[in-house]
């Protein structure tokens, strides 16, 4: 069981706008930023957002990220083919002290 | 090009001890801090264990506290962990990637190497 829940999977076709939560607690994201990792099929995980909201240089705009409390979500807007990966949400943990992850969420376009 | 480039897995036996190490190139390693991550095979990612630029501060998952032990070495731009008492659990890819800053509980894993895969298995 992971610290922080996702959703195990989400769709949607090309073009649409999906999100994906991230719930948590006061420990991990009520008090720290949130990263979000997109993991391609066979591939390393790669940073897609950071500090809750940042998207490194190279990651399109059609990502968004944003947090409320204990919970964030990632938007993907103008769904594409190529954005069937696993997203993992992450945040440091102060009760822990270590990083936590959610469980992946699988992203299927239809 | 910054890169990150993780050697030592392989098939051991549980009970067994293994040494992995994680190359890194491209930027100054001795300014940031790093992490371990691994993926058991078809499941999520896990945090490992994570040290400070300087190794003053190291962190372990529990899972793994008291068997794995990390370190690194600033003048050879190497990362290290060593794993004892190895359980069939542990299998999984092991990956290394870089902190966003000195302290390990800042920042962000940019970039991830592509991993080692650590077999335990009689």
């Amino acid at each position: 069981q992971s610290v922080l829940t996702q959703p195990p999977s989400a769709s949607g076709t090309p073009g649409q706008r999906v999100t994906i939560s991230c719930s948590g607690s006061s420990s991990n994201i009520g008090s720290n930023t949130i990263n979000w990792y997109q993991q391609l099929p066979g591939t390393a995980p790669k940073l897609l957002i950071y500090s809750d909201n940042q998207r490194p240089s190279g990651v399109p705009d059609r990502f968004s990220g944003s947090k409320s409390g204990t919970s964030a979500s990632l938007a993907i807007s103008g769904l594409q083919s190529e954005d069937e990966a696993d997203y993992y949400c992450a945040a440091w943990d102060d009760s822990l002290n270590g990083w936590v992850f959610g469980g992946g969420t699988k992203l299927t376009v239809l | 090009e910054v890169q990150l480039v993780e050697s030592g897995g392989g098939l051991v036996k549980p009970g067994g001890s293994l040494r992995l190490s994680c190359a890194a190139s491209g930027f100054t390693f001795s300014s940031y801090s790093m992490n371990w991550v691994r993926q058991a095979p078809g499941k999520g990612l896990e945090w490992v264990s994570s040290i400070s630029s300087s190794s003053s501060y190291i962190y372990y998952a529990d899972s793994v506290k008291g068997r794995f032990t990390v370190s690194r070495d600033n003048a050879k731009n190497s990362l290290y962990l060593q794993m004892n008492s190895l359980r069939a659990e542990d299998t999984a890819v092991y990956s290394c990637a870089r902190g966003g800053g000195s302290y390990p509980g800042t920042g962000r894993f940019d970039p991830w190497g592509q991993g080692t895969l650590v077999t335990v298995s009689s």
